[in-house]
């Protein structure tokens, strides 16, 4: 079935520096969605990629979605503690229930 | 802005207990789904419902769960005879309009814990 994967798996980062996390699915996908979730909390929708190699920025946020639509990234500047949280990307199932597969999520901690 | 909300936030159950899950949808969202996440662990896809009724699930739900829409605003997770491993925070969520795809709103989580 379909698989999601996402490196790194934690992301220990200085306040003030730049990361990146990145996500593979091991098949093509319609479109891809970026969830974070903070310590504790629920899943909350950031942002979702439709079209073939399509940036979208939010804030300090760059998400990227890859030529083949297979792969996508999320790069973080300027990190600051309010970044603290688990960044999941997910992908869209081909059949109609519309599930998502979550990929394993980039654990965020930010050192002051 | 609309939530989806769950109760109860925490639920302590016996072994082979029974227990059921709520949760409300934001109203005008027509896809509803159940979702569970192991402490630590990923996010895993249980069920959709759709049209009062289920249009995909996973291997995870077997015949011990169920979900129901009893009326026009709860949608409800049965687990009939719990089992130590479905220990876990259960999510549910909510999308769409009638399209397909659409960002999925999710509500705070019950917290599963089978003694």
């Amino acid at each position: 079935g379909q698989q999601v994967m996402q490196i790194p798996q934690y992301q220990h980062v200085q306040e003030g520096e730049d990361f990146t996390t990145y996500c593979n699915s091991s098949t093509t996908l319609s479109n891809i969605q970026w969830y974070k979730q903070r310590p504790g909390g629920h899943p909350v929708f950031l942002i979702q990629l439709v079209k073939s190699g399509e940036v979208k920025k939010q804030k300090r946020l760059t998400f990227q979605f890859g030529e083949a639509k297979k792969n996508s990234s999320l790069h973080i500047t300027a990190t600051q503690t309010t970044d603290v949280g688990t960044y999941f990307c997910a992908g869209p199932g081909k059949a109609a229930g519309n599930k998502l597969t979550f990929g394993g999520g980039t654990r965020v901690l930010v050192k002051p | 802005e609309p939530e989806v909300t769950q109760t109860p936030s925490h639920q302590v159950t016996q072994m082979g207990q029974e227990v059921i899950l709520r949760c409300v949808p934001i109203s005008n969202h027509l896809y509803f789904y159940w979702y569970r996440q192991i402490l630590g662990q990923k996010v895993e896809f249980l069920v959709s419902f759709y049209n009062n009724e289920i249009s995909e699930k996973s291997e995870i739900f077997d015949d011990q769960f169920s979900v129901e829409r009893p009326d026009g605003s709860n949608f409800t997770l049965k687990i009939r005879s719990t089992k130590l491993e479905d220990s876990a925070m259960y999510f549910c969520a909510s999308s769409g309009e009638g399209l397909k795809n659409q960002p999925q709103h999710f509500g705070d989580g019950t917290r599963l814990s089978i003694l």
